[in-house]
C-alpha cells in the first residue's frame, strides 16, 4: 500500500524557518518525480515545488523561490522542504504527493506572531 | 505560474452524470497528457480520482472517468451518489514542469 505521511508543521513567527519532511513507503520511491502542494485555509490547491527522481533538477513557484529549497534521500524513502524567511501567506496545509500515486494526509504550517 | 478554469458549481441528481470542464492552455492541458482530477471533503486531504487524462487509481469507483479534447479536460461522474458531493479540482503538468490547479468545483448532489 503506497503511503506518504508528512511532518514537521507548527506554529512558527514571521522570518522563521520549518524543515518538512515527507517518509514515503509501498512503491520504488526513488523512480518517481516528488511534489510538494499547499492550500491555504479556505482556498484551492497551490503547486509549491517538484524535484526530479535523482534531484538533478528542482522546480518551485515564484512565491517561494530563494526561500524555500526541496530534497530528498532516496535510500532513506523522504521528501523534504526546507522553508526559510517564513511569511503569513504561507500558512497552509502542505501536502507530499505523486502525479499518479496519490498524496499525503497534510501537515499544517502555521506563520504568525 | 498558470491557473486552469474550473465552473464555481455544477449540481445533479442521485443517478444522474454529471460533467466538471477543466480549460488551460497549450502550455499545460493541450500540451500534455497529464491531465488529474482530485476529489477533497470538508478537512480531508485530496484524494486522487483520475491521472494521465483518464487512468483510475486502484479502489476509485468505474463511475469516474476523464477525457481530454484540445486545451480542455473533462471529468464525468456518472450515476451520482450523495457521497460524490465534495469539492474537485483539476491540474495539470505544464511546460515549466511546474503543476497548473484550477480553482476548483464545488458538486451539489441535490
Amino acid at each position: 500500500e503506497v503511503q506518504l505521511v508528512e511532518s514537521g508543521g507548527g506554529l512558527v513567527q514571521p522570518g522563521g524557518s520549518l524543515r518538512l519532511s515527507c517518509a514515503a513507503s509501498g512503491f520504488t520511491f526513488s523512480t518517481y518525480w516528488m511534489t510538494w502542494v499547499r492550500q491555504a485555509p479556505g482556498k484551492g490547491l497551490e503547486w509549491v515545488a517538484s524535484m526530479k527522481q535523482d534531484g538533478s533538477d528542482k522546480y518551485y513557484v515564484d512565491s517561494v523561490k530563494g526561500r524555500f529549497t526541496i530534497s530528498r534521500d532516496n535510500p532513506k524513502n523522504s521528501l523534504f522542504l526546507q522553508m526559510n524567511s517564513l511569511r503569513a501567506e504561507d500558512t497552509a496545509i502542505y501536502y507530499c504527493a505523486t502525479r499518479i500515486l496519490g498524496w499525503g494526509q497534510g501537515t499544517l504550517v502555521t506563520v504568525s506572531s | 505560474q498558470s491557473a486552469l478554469t474550473q465552473p464555481a458549481s455544477v449540481s445533479g441528481s442521485p443517478g444522474q452524470s454529471i460533467t466538471i470542464s477543466c480549460t488551460g492552455t497549450n502550455s499545460d492541458v493541450g500540451g500534455y497528457n497529464f491531465v488529474s482530477w482530485y476529489q477533497q471533503h470538508p478537512g480531508k486531504a485530496p484524494k486522487l480520482m483520475i491521472y494521465d487524462v483518464n487512468s483510475r487509481p486502484s479502489g476509485v469507483s468505474n463511475r469516474f472517468s476523464g477525457s481530454k479534447s484540445g486545451n480542455t479536460a473533462s471529468l464525468t461522474i456518472s450515476g451520482l451518489q450523495a457521497e460524490d458531493e465534495a469539492d474537485y479540482y483539476c491540474s495539470s503538468f505544464t511546460t515549466s514542469s511546474s503543476w497548473a490547479f484550477g480553482g476548483g468545483t464545488k458538486l451539489t448532489v441535490l
